[in-house]
Parts: C-alpha cells; sequence; structure tokens
C-alpha cells in the first residue's frame, strides 16, 4: 500500500515564494507527479519527476529525493489564481499506471 | 477544454437508485481510470481499464462496476445508492505508455 502526506491548509502572499512538502511511503516507485485543482474543478497536470532533484518549469519547480521520500513543490512570484489544492501523487512500479493521491494541501493567497 | 468528455456535469438522485456516468477519453487514449472525490477528500482511485480490458482495481464498492467500450469511451454504474456516494466522479485518461493522466470536468453525484 501507499502513504502520502501532505499539509492540508498553507496561507502565503502575492509575489511571495510557498513551498508544499510531500512525503510518502510505497513498496515500489515509478514517478512522483503533482496536480493543481481549483475548486470544482478536474485536476489539471504540473510536474512530474522519477529522478533525484529539481525540475523546473516557469514560476513552478518540484523536487524530488528518493532515498529520503520526499517532494515538494516550489511556486514562485504567487498570484492570485494561485490558489487551489496541490495534489501529490505516486504512481508504484507495478506496471499499473493508476495514480494514488495524497490528500491536497489547500493554498489560500492573500494579497 | 482536457479533451476528455464526462456525462452528466450534475445528477441528482435518491437513495437506493442507479446510476450511469460516461466518459470519452483523448483521442488515441487507450487507458481510461475512474477517481471519486468527496467533500474535501482526496482522489480515490476505483478502477482503470486499457483497451478494453480492466487493468487495475482500487477502492471500488461491489455495488459498482464500470466497463471500457470497443469505441474506448467508459461507463462508470454505481447502484443502491447510499447518501455516502455523493461526490465528484473524476475520468481520467493517458496514452499508452505515457507518464500523465488527463481529467476530464467530472460528474457531480447528488444522492438525497
Amino acid at each position: 500500500g501507499q502513504n502520502i502526506d501532505q499539509p492540508t491548509e498553507m496561507t502565503a502572499t502575492e509575489g511571495a515564494i510557498v513551498q508544499i512538502n510531500c512525503t510518502y511511503q510505497t513498496s515500489g516507485f515509478n514517478g512522483l507527479f503533482w496536480y493543481q485543482q481549483h475548486a470544482g474543478e478536474a485536476p489539471t497536470f504540473l510536474s512530474y519527476n522519477v529522478l533525484d532533484g529539481l525540475e523546473e518549469k516557469g514560476r513552478f519547480s518540484s523536487f524530488l529525493s528518493r532515498s529520503k521520500g520526499y517532494s515538494y513543490l516550489l511556486l514562485k512570484e504567487l498570484q492570485m489564481k494561485d490558489s487551489a489544492s496541490y495534489l501529490c501523487a505516486v504512481r508504484e512500479d507495478t506496471g499499473r499506471r493508476a495514480l494514488t493521491f495524497g490528500s491536497g494541501t489547500r493554498l489560500q493567497v492573500q494579497p | 477544454d482536457s479533451g476528455v468528455t464526462q456525462t452528466p456535469k450534475h445528477l441528482i438522485t435518491a437513495t437506493g437508485q442507479r446510476v450511469t456516468l460516461r466518459c470519452s477519453p483523448r483521442s488515441g487514449d487507450l487507458s481510461v481510470y475512474w477517481y471519486q472525490q468527496s467533500l474535501d477528500q482526496g482522489l480515490q482511485f476505483l478502477i482503470q481499464y486499457y483497451n478494453g480490458e480492466e487493468r487495475a482495481k482500487g477502492n471500488i464498492l461491489e455495488r459498482f462496476s464500470a466497463q471500457q467500450f470497443p469505441d474506448l469511451h467508459s461507463e462508470l454504474n454505481l447502484s443502491s445508492l447510499e447518501l455516502g456516494d455523493s461526490a465528484l466522479y473524476f475520468c481520467a485518461s493517458s496514452a499508452s505508455g505515457a507518464n500523465v493522466l488527463t481529467f476530464g470536468a467530472g460528474s457531480r453525484l447528488t444522492v438525497l
């Protein structure tokens, strides 16, 4: 089975930087994903890490440490539209391509 | 528009009833996944199909069933509905060998 932990809620200020952490315990590992989900809407893909290190994509970066079972999503130059839930998800190394999601971190960006 | 189409968008029904949710994957995607998201809960994986065959099963109740048809669209059947089945049901699809799942807009089911 899998256990994926991330903070329930975070608050940050417009223009600032925020880091959302995710820890996981899995019997196998074949990739870690971050999705953004606005309330009542579909999750949308943000980033994918399968090797250790940092992946940067515009204002968003994601880091992975497989030995520590740890990832973070870094959001820079926060905008009001970044207020959303951020979902950490893991795919097990079983050939099954379905993702197991954490409960999500609700980020509130304040002016 | 993600390219994954789900119908209906909203559905209100009574306990004990049966409903069918429909999903059309993105053009060319062979895999379809169903997820349930209850209020303030994470996405719970229900079931996956690949090219018409069941590939993986998650926490899907026996009252729920799904299938994927030759044209690759999928249906999720929910029967003997209970209040606790009220949730957003998302369908996602992926291309063969692809890493990313693309989600549809969801079907919001309310059981009264």
